[in-house]
Protein backbone atom coordinates (compact mmCIF):
# COMPACT_ATOMS: atom_id res chain seq x y z
CA UNK A 1 0.00 0.00 0.00
CA UNK A 2 1.37 3.64 -1.05
CA UNK A 3 2.04 5.70 1.64
CA UNK A 4 3.78 9.35 1.60
CA UNK A 5 5.41 11.00 4.33
CA UNK A 6 6.35 14.81 4.87
CA UNK A 7 9.04 15.59 7.16
CA UNK A 8 8.94 17.61 8.76
CA UNK A 9 5.57 18.42 9.64
CA UNK A 10 6.49 22.28 10.63
CA UNK A 11 8.70 24.30 10.12
CA UNK A 12 9.89 28.23 10.87
CA UNK A 13 12.88 29.97 8.95
CA UNK A 14 13.48 34.08 9.03
CA UNK A 15 12.49 36.03 5.76
CA UNK A 16 14.56 35.67 3.18
CA UNK A 17 15.91 31.59 3.29
CA UNK A 18 16.62 29.14 1.11
CA UNK A 19 14.48 26.18 2.39
CA UNK A 20 13.76 22.63 1.18
CA UNK A 21 10.31 20.66 1.81
CA UNK A 22 10.89 16.78 1.78
CA UNK A 23 8.17 14.46 0.89
CA UNK A 24 8.79 10.34 0.59
CA UNK A 25 6.32 7.74 -0.71
CA UNK A 26 7.09 3.84 -0.35
CA UNK A 27 6.01 2.71 -4.01
CA UNK A 28 8.02 4.04 -6.69
CA UNK A 29 4.89 2.52 -9.59
CA UNK A 30 3.58 6.13 -9.82
CA UNK A 31 2.12 8.36 -12.59
CA UNK A 32 2.81 11.83 -11.30
CA UNK A 33 3.93 13.86 -7.94
CA UNK A 34 2.22 17.29 -7.14
CA UNK A 35 3.03 19.92 -4.76
CA UNK A 36 0.21 21.89 -3.65
CA UNK A 37 -0.36 25.01 -0.85
CA UNK A 38 -2.86 25.28 1.01
CA UNK A 39 -3.39 28.47 3.41
CA UNK A 40 -5.56 28.36 6.76
CA UNK A 41 -9.60 27.58 6.34
CA UNK A 42 -9.04 27.62 2.32
CA UNK A 43 -8.92 25.18 -0.43
CA UNK A 44 -6.09 23.62 -2.34
CA UNK A 45 -3.45 25.64 -5.08
CA UNK A 46 -1.68 22.98 -7.23
CA UNK A 47 1.62 24.34 -6.98
CA UNK A 48 3.68 22.11 -9.18
CA UNK A 49 2.89 18.95 -11.12
CA UNK A 50 6.01 16.28 -11.73
CA UNK A 51 5.52 13.44 -14.61
CA UNK A 52 6.96 10.15 -13.81
CA UNK A 53 9.30 10.50 -16.45
CA UNK A 54 10.66 13.68 -15.39
CA UNK A 55 13.14 15.11 -13.01
CA UNK A 56 12.23 18.43 -11.93
CA UNK A 57 9.92 21.21 -12.00
CA UNK A 58 10.24 25.18 -11.85
CA UNK A 59 7.81 27.93 -11.18
CA UNK A 60 9.07 31.21 -10.44
CA UNK A 61 10.89 30.62 -6.83
CA UNK A 62 9.58 26.93 -6.76
CA UNK A 63 11.67 23.82 -7.59
CA UNK A 64 10.46 20.63 -7.34
CA UNK A 65 12.63 17.67 -7.48
CA UNK A 66 11.40 13.86 -8.17
CA UNK A 67 13.94 10.72 -8.06
CA UNK A 68 11.23 7.77 -8.34
CA UNK A 69 14.01 5.06 -7.60
CA UNK A 70 13.89 6.24 -4.09
CA UNK A 71 10.81 7.33 -3.71
CA UNK A 72 11.83 11.36 -2.96
CA UNK A 73 10.65 14.61 -3.81
CA UNK A 74 12.12 17.84 -3.01
CA UNK A 75 10.07 21.46 -2.89
CA UNK A 76 12.50 24.09 -3.04
CA UNK A 77 11.78 27.60 -2.25
CA UNK A 78 14.25 30.48 -2.34
CA UNK A 79 14.23 33.59 -1.17
CA UNK A 80 10.95 33.21 1.26
CA UNK A 81 8.81 35.84 2.01
CA UNK A 82 5.70 35.89 4.97
CA UNK A 83 3.47 35.49 2.30
CA UNK A 84 5.13 32.13 1.61
CA UNK A 85 3.64 30.69 4.66
CA UNK A 86 1.09 27.91 4.34
CA UNK A 87 0.91 24.49 4.89
CA UNK A 88 2.35 22.51 2.25
CA UNK A 89 0.95 19.14 0.81
CA UNK A 90 2.75 16.21 -1.50
CA UNK A 91 0.57 13.97 -3.31
CA UNK A 92 1.23 10.83 -5.88
CA UNK A 93 -1.18 9.44 -8.16
CA UNK A 94 -0.61 5.79 -7.90
CA UNK A 95 -0.89 2.61 -9.90
CA UNK A 96 -4.34 2.38 -9.25
CA UNK A 97 -5.15 5.67 -10.39
CA UNK A 98 -5.37 7.27 -7.49
CA UNK A 99 -3.88 10.37 -5.28
CA UNK A 100 -2.14 9.53 -1.85
CA UNK A 101 -1.35 12.67 0.11
CA UNK A 102 1.16 13.29 2.85
CA UNK A 103 0.15 15.01 6.19
CA UNK A 104 1.81 18.12 4.85
CA UNK A 105 4.50 20.24 6.22
CA UNK A 106 3.18 24.26 8.28
CA UNK A 107 5.30 26.81 6.92
CA UNK A 108 6.24 29.39 8.85
CA UNK A 109 7.88 32.72 7.54
CA UNK A 110 9.17 35.17 10.30
CA UNK A 111 9.48 38.95 8.66
CA UNK B 1 -14.47 29.10 -16.70
CA UNK B 2 -15.22 28.96 -13.09
CA UNK B 3 -13.31 25.72 -12.55
CA UNK B 4 -14.58 23.17 -9.70
CA UNK B 5 -17.14 24.76 -7.64
CA UNK B 6 -18.50 23.51 -4.38
CA UNK B 7 -22.26 24.19 -2.13
CA UNK B 8 -22.52 24.63 0.60
CA UNK B 9 -19.19 26.27 1.93
CA UNK B 10 -20.45 25.32 5.40
CA UNK B 11 -22.88 23.84 7.52
CA UNK B 12 -23.95 22.17 10.52
CA UNK B 13 -25.70 19.50 10.99
CA UNK B 14 -27.17 17.38 14.19
CA UNK B 15 -26.49 13.47 14.39
CA UNK B 16 -28.74 11.45 12.72
CA UNK B 17 -29.72 14.54 9.90
CA UNK B 18 -28.92 14.01 5.98
CA UNK B 19 -27.51 16.13 3.58
CA UNK B 20 -26.02 16.46 0.22
CA UNK B 21 -22.72 18.05 -0.89
CA UNK B 22 -22.64 19.61 -4.70
CA UNK B 23 -20.11 19.02 -7.00
CA UNK B 24 -20.11 21.18 -10.65
CA UNK B 25 -17.63 21.22 -13.31
CA UNK B 26 -16.96 23.63 -15.94
CA UNK B 27 -14.17 21.64 -17.36
CA UNK B 28 -15.85 18.71 -19.16
CA UNK B 29 -13.61 16.66 -16.78
CA UNK B 30 -14.15 12.76 -17.06
CA UNK B 31 -12.75 11.83 -13.65
CA UNK B 32 -14.26 13.42 -10.59
CA UNK B 33 -13.57 12.45 -6.43
CA UNK B 34 -14.49 13.10 -3.16
CA UNK B 35 -12.19 13.84 -0.36
CA UNK B 36 -11.89 14.39 3.08
CA UNK B 37 -9.53 16.35 5.07
CA UNK B 38 -8.99 15.88 8.96
CA UNK B 39 -6.78 17.90 10.68
CA UNK B 40 -3.05 16.48 11.21
CA UNK B 41 -3.67 13.96 7.77
CA UNK B 42 -3.78 14.06 4.86
CA UNK B 43 -6.68 14.13 2.39
CA UNK B 44 -8.24 10.86 1.93
CA UNK B 45 -10.67 9.53 -1.41
CA UNK B 46 -14.22 9.25 -0.40
CA UNK B 47 -15.84 8.22 -3.65
CA UNK B 48 -15.00 8.65 -7.65
CA UNK B 49 -16.23 8.55 -10.82
CA UNK B 50 -14.76 7.54 -13.65
CA UNK B 51 -17.44 8.61 -15.98
CA UNK B 52 -21.63 9.61 -16.15
CA UNK B 53 -23.23 6.98 -14.41
CA UNK B 54 -20.28 5.39 -12.88
CA UNK B 55 -18.61 5.71 -9.59
CA UNK B 56 -16.77 3.66 -7.41
CA UNK B 57 -15.02 3.34 -3.68
CA UNK B 58 -12.57 5.05 -2.19
CA UNK B 59 -10.65 4.22 0.82
CA UNK B 60 -12.90 5.23 3.66
CA UNK B 61 -16.53 5.38 1.46
CA UNK B 62 -18.31 4.02 4.56
CA UNK B 63 -21.16 5.93 5.59
CA UNK B 64 -21.28 8.13 2.10
CA UNK B 65 -22.58 7.33 -1.07
CA UNK B 66 -22.22 9.38 -4.59
CA UNK B 67 -24.05 9.86 -7.96
CA UNK B 68 -22.95 11.07 -11.12
CA UNK B 69 -26.08 11.16 -13.09
CA UNK B 70 -24.46 14.29 -14.64
CA UNK B 71 -21.21 14.30 -16.83
CA UNK B 72 -20.33 17.96 -14.68
CA UNK B 73 -22.00 16.76 -11.24
CA UNK B 74 -20.82 14.48 -8.98
CA UNK B 75 -22.80 14.68 -5.68
CA UNK B 76 -21.96 13.48 -2.22
CA UNK B 77 -25.02 12.28 0.55
CA UNK B 78 -24.35 11.38 3.96
CA UNK B 79 -27.89 9.29 4.49
CA UNK B 80 -27.12 9.66 8.83
CA UNK B 81 -24.87 11.67 9.81
CA UNK B 82 -22.28 11.14 12.44
CA UNK B 83 -19.77 13.32 14.77
CA UNK B 84 -16.63 11.53 13.14
CA UNK B 85 -18.07 12.85 9.49
CA UNK B 86 -17.59 16.27 10.84
CA UNK B 87 -14.24 17.28 8.28
CA UNK B 88 -13.71 19.41 5.59
CA UNK B 89 -14.36 17.97 2.27
CA UNK B 90 -12.86 18.43 -0.89
CA UNK B 91 -13.95 17.31 -4.83
CA UNK B 92 -12.03 17.27 -7.76
CA UNK B 93 -11.89 16.32 -11.33
CA UNK B 94 -9.27 15.45 -13.95
CA UNK B 95 -9.60 14.49 -17.86
CA UNK B 96 -8.14 10.94 -17.11
CA UNK B 97 -6.30 9.34 -14.13
CA UNK B 98 -2.72 7.77 -16.01
CA UNK B 99 0.12 9.81 -16.33
CA UNK B 100 -1.37 13.37 -17.50
CA UNK B 101 -4.01 13.20 -14.86
CA UNK B 102 -3.92 16.59 -13.18
CA UNK B 103 -6.70 17.62 -10.77
CA UNK B 104 -8.41 20.57 -10.00
CA UNK B 105 -9.86 21.13 -6.44
CA UNK B 106 -12.84 23.46 -5.56
CA UNK B 107 -12.72 25.44 -2.73
CA UNK B 108 -14.42 22.78 -0.16
CA UNK B 109 -16.99 22.59 2.75
CA UNK B 110 -16.51 22.67 6.10
CA UNK B 111 -19.23 20.14 7.46
CA UNK B 112 -19.79 19.96 11.61
CA UNK B 113 -22.12 17.20 12.89
CA UNK B 114 -22.73 18.01 16.31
Amino acid sequence: KQEVTQIPAALSVPEGENLVLNCSFTDSAIYNLQWFRQDPGKGLTSLLLIQSSQREQTSGRLNASLDKSSGRSTLYIAASQPGDSATYLCAVLDSNYQLIWGAGTKLIIKP
Amino acid sequence: NAGVTQTPKFRVLKTGQSMTLLCAQDMNHEYMYWYRQDPGMGLRLIHYSVGEGTTAKGEVPDGYNVSRLKKQNFLLGLESAAPSQTSVYFCASSYRSGSGGEQYFGPGTRLTVT
